[in-house]
This record gives C-alpha cells, structure tokens and sequence, in this order.
C-alpha cells in the first residue's frame, strides 16, 4: 500500500453532469498529479498541483479543474461530463518539489458516464 | 512532449523464466523513468526507477537497463512468479515538464 488513498472508488454519472473526485496524499508528499486512464491504454497526465497552485497542466480542456488544500489533499473536478470521460482515474503523489521525485498512485476512481 | 512506445502488448512465459520488457521513447530530454506495475482493479504499482544519469539499476528480482543513445529503457524480472502477471508500464519524464508519460503496457502472463 502507498498510503495514497481516493474516494469514491465508483461513479456513475449522466453526461452533463458535473463531478469530484478526492485524492489523499501519502504522508509529507506535497505535490499530487492526476490521471486519466481509458480501458486499455496507460495514463494520460492531466494536470499537477504543488504548494496549492496548479503546476502544469497535459492537454485536457478546461472543463477538467483541480484543487489542492493546505493538507496537501486535491480534488478533481470535470464539468459537463462526456462518455468519454468515462475512465478510471488516478492520482500520484509524490514528495518534495516537483522534479525528480518517486510518484506513487492511489488506488483510483472508476467514473462511468452514461 | 514525448511518444512513449511498448514493444509487445503481450508477453507470456514460464514461471521460473526471466522476463524481459522493453519499452522506447522519443525525446532526448527525457530525464527520468519509472516502471509501473498494474494489476487488475488497482492503480499502477512503482517497481523502480532510473535517472538519465545511469545506465543500470538493480531492485529486489528486477533489473533496469537504460540506453540513452538509441532511447531504449528495458524491465528485466528475474525468475518470474505467478504474482509478477500484470500490466507493465513504462513512465518517462522530459526535463522541460512534470509529467509523465506512458506508453499503452504490456500485459505478461506467467504460466505455471
């Protein structure tokens, strides 16, 4: 276990709807990074959050917003949902700046969207 | 950015084997690599990683090897186990960003 934690672990929503995730940091790490992962395919980087401000960003529109707390802990948000959103998504952790550090993934969120 | 590509989507062997998977990259800014396992059901799983500067790096059973000239990163697992079948992921940092990205995996089988 890497101590990463997220909630809810399913979802079901309607297109055009909007939801949140939640993500947990493991214990000291101050940089959370999110995912999203279609069946079959590897992760694809959405966006990143250091010390509360969005650290860049992979090419994901602007529906796709985020939020890191003094706890480090971060939420995602996606607005207008889309079928294709539907995927599992993940966070990573990872400790210190946001350069050559270990990052370590939560379990994931399971979003489908109908 | 960067191109991320596994050599096999597939790879079965026998338990007891070595296992060897490979993975390549496209930029030579790239500075920073992870090998990712992930079983099904649950988030990918870090095995070890390796930074630009070196070119090999041993773990527990697991071995990585990085060739920077011709962009090649390979997982070598060592005497396989029914437990080591997943979904290997190769995760690749340029210098210029802070993401990583992955290629598609390649799910081995362990055949006992």
């Amino acid at each position: 276990e890497t101590g990463v934690t997220q909630s809810p672990t399913h979802l079901i929503k309607t297109r055009g709807q909007q939801v949140t995730l939640r993500c947990s940091s493991q214990s000291g790490h101050n940089t959370v990074s999110w995912y999203q992962q279609a069946l079959g395919q590897g992760p694809q980087f959405i966006f990143q959050y250091y010390r509360e401000e969005e650290n860049g960003r992979g090419n994901f529109p602007p529906r796709f917003s985020g939020l890191q707390f003094p706890n480090y802990s971060s939420e995602l948000n996606v607005n207008a949902l889309e079928l294709d959103d539907s995927a599992l998504y993940l966070c990573a952790s990872s400790l210190g700046g946001p350069g050559l550090r270990e990052q370590y993934f939560g379990p994931g969120t399971r979003l489908t969207v109908t | 950015g960067e191109s991320v590509g596994l050599h096999l989507p597939t790879l079965s062997v026998q338990e007891g084997d070595n296992s060897i998977i490979n993975c390549a990259y496209s930029n030579s800014a790239s500075d920073y690599f992870i090998w990712y396992k992930q079983e099904s059901g649950k988030g990918p799983q870090f095995i070890i990683d390796i930074r630009s500067n070196m070119d090999k790096r041993q773990g527990q059973r697991v071995t990585v090897l990085l060739n920077k000239t011709v962009k090649h990163l390979s997982l070598q697992i060592a005497a396989t186990q029914p437990g080591d079948s997943a979904v290997y992921f190769c995760a690749v940092r340029t210098n210029t960003g802070n993401q990583f990205y992955f290629g598609t995996g390649t799910s081995l089988t362990v055949i006992p």
